[in-house]
């Protein structure tokens, strides 16, 4: 069963606005993960916050973490057409491996 | 450079065949995955691998099986193929312990018909 559910399923952007994805999930966590799948590739890690982190930044990238609500987000700014993916957000229980949400499809239009 | 590299990437294979999919990373990693991702599903995990001898089953086990010989390989065996394992494998690693990352595989299609 999923843990992280995203909020959107898809999502469109003109390039260069900035793009949110949400993620909520239901048990506790020690940290939560984001990964980007681009069309008939793997999955590629991008991003980890700690279950003791708010937040964290990665180049273009800002993720937020708010355990009281279970939740994270994911933005992206000043988004590119090669950040047209799926984006994923899994969670890291402790004892067991990572639980992946079913995604959110970004197109990013040019 | 280190890798970890899935064989075949794409396979099509007769109901109640038995097929197995290749994994090997080169990272040194104690832990080893196996998902499949099904549109609607997202990632379900199959099989895992916390180190040599080691393996456990996931949450859509049935119907799959993994051995863990050596650090670098964790082949993945469909025992008699079936339409419903139609779907796309994806194998990752990771060292072990907290806040690491997986690295994924390009990932095996996988027809059955």
């Amino acid at each position: 069963s999923q843990q992280g559910e995203e909020d959107p399923q898809a999502l469109s952007i003109q390039e260069g606005e900035n793009a949110t994805m949400n993620c909520s999930y239901k048990t506790s966590i020690n940290n939560l993960q984001w990964y980007r799948q681009n069309s008939g590739r793997g999955l590629v890690h991008l991003i980890l916050i700690r279950s003791n982190e708010r937040e964290k930044h990665s180049g273009r990238l800002r993720v937020t973490l708010d355990t009281s609500k279970k939740s994270s987000s994911l933005l992206i700014t000043a988004s590119r057409a090669a950040d047209t993916a799926s984006y994923f957000c899994a969670t890291d229980s402790g004892n067991t491996p990572l639980v992946f949400g079913k995604g959110t499809r970004l197109s990013v239009i040019a | 450079d280190a890798e970890i590299t899935q064989s075949p990437r794409h396979k099509i294979t007769e109901t109640g065949r038995q097929v197995t999919l290749a994994c090997h990373q080169t990272w040194n990693h104690n832990n080893m995955f196996w998902y499949r991702q099904d549109l609607g599903h997202g990632l379900r995990l199959i099989h895992y691998s916390y180190g040599v001898q080691d393996t456990n089953k996931g949450e859509v086990s049935d119907g799959y099986s993994v051995s863990r010989s050596n650090t670098e390989d964790l082949p993945l065996t469909l025992e008699s193929a079936a339409s419903s394992q139609t779907s796309v494998y994806f194998c990752a690693s990771s060292p072990g312990g907290l806040d690491y990352g997986y690295t994924f595989g390009s990932g095996t299609r996988l027809t059955v018909v």
